[in-house]
């Protein structure tokens, strides 16, 4: 059974620091890794996508990047600024059947002025 | 991009009393749509795997009487959250994607308060 795993649970900073969360998952056999961000009280807003062929995908000041032999992702967030507080998460798809996501843990992210 | 709409996004209901939500995907069409369900302060528990034109499947330990799905088109699919108590409480969400190498898109959510 797939296990997702996010370091830190939760990670106050300030703004304008560069940041990295971790994500790790126990089966290398996925279909691809999928970050989010959700606000308080809200739905979830996709960020990145990594097929499990690659290695990183990059959106403006994230990057995500993706080990799949070593079950490793990491999402690098470059001068986060006070709107990037949010919760972050990422999602496993499996291999086979229907595909379901598998969360990780999540790593709550505040950013201060 | 791949848009779901989710509706209401808020509801409170009396206990015994049924709720619905529905999950519509606007610009794509979903033969497979997920719905979880999310506790405060934690991460998304997927409840069911809804399949247009056939039964939803259901994971484990979720009641599939007090969560009927229906996806009866292949942009709609709702939960019907049956005699809803208090404990019955949570935000639930639906996904879908718009192909197999696209990623996951979800609905904005519905918080369903029951007093």
């Amino acid at each position: 059974k797939q296990e997702v795993t996010q370091i830190p649970a939760a990670l106050s900073v300030p703004e304008g620091e560069n940041l990295v969360l971790n994500c790790s998952f126990t089966d290398s056999a996925i279909y691809n890794l999928q970050w989010f961000r959700q606000d308080p009280g809200k739905g979830l807003t996709s960020l990145l996508l990594i097929q499990s062929s690659q290695r990183e995908q990059t959106s403006g000041r994230l990057n995500a990047s993706l080990d799949k032999s070593s079950g490793r992702s990491t999402l690098y967030i470059a001068a986060s600024q006070p709107g990037d507080s949010a919760t972050y998460l990422c999602a496993v798809i499996g291999n086979t059947g229907f595909q379901k996501l598998v969360f990780g843990t999540g790593t709550r992210l505040l950013v201060s002025p | 991009g791949a848009v779901v709409s989710q509706h209401p996004s808020r509801v409170i209901c009396k206990s015994g009393t049924s709720v619905k939500i529905e999950c519509r995907s606007l610009d794509f069409q979903a033969t497979t749509m997920f719905w979880y369900r999310q506790f405060p302060k934690k991460s998304l528990m997927l409840m069911a795997t809804s399949n247009e034109g056939s039964k939803a499947t259901y994971e484990q330990g979720v009641e599939k009487d007090k969560f009927l799905i229906n996806h009866a088109s292949l942009t709609l699919s709702t939960l019907t959250v049956t005699s809803a108590h208090p404990e019955d409480s949570s935000f639930y969400i639906c996904s879908a994607r718009e192909r197999r190498e696209s990623g996951y898109t979800f609905g904005s959510g519905t918080r369903l308060t029951v007093v």
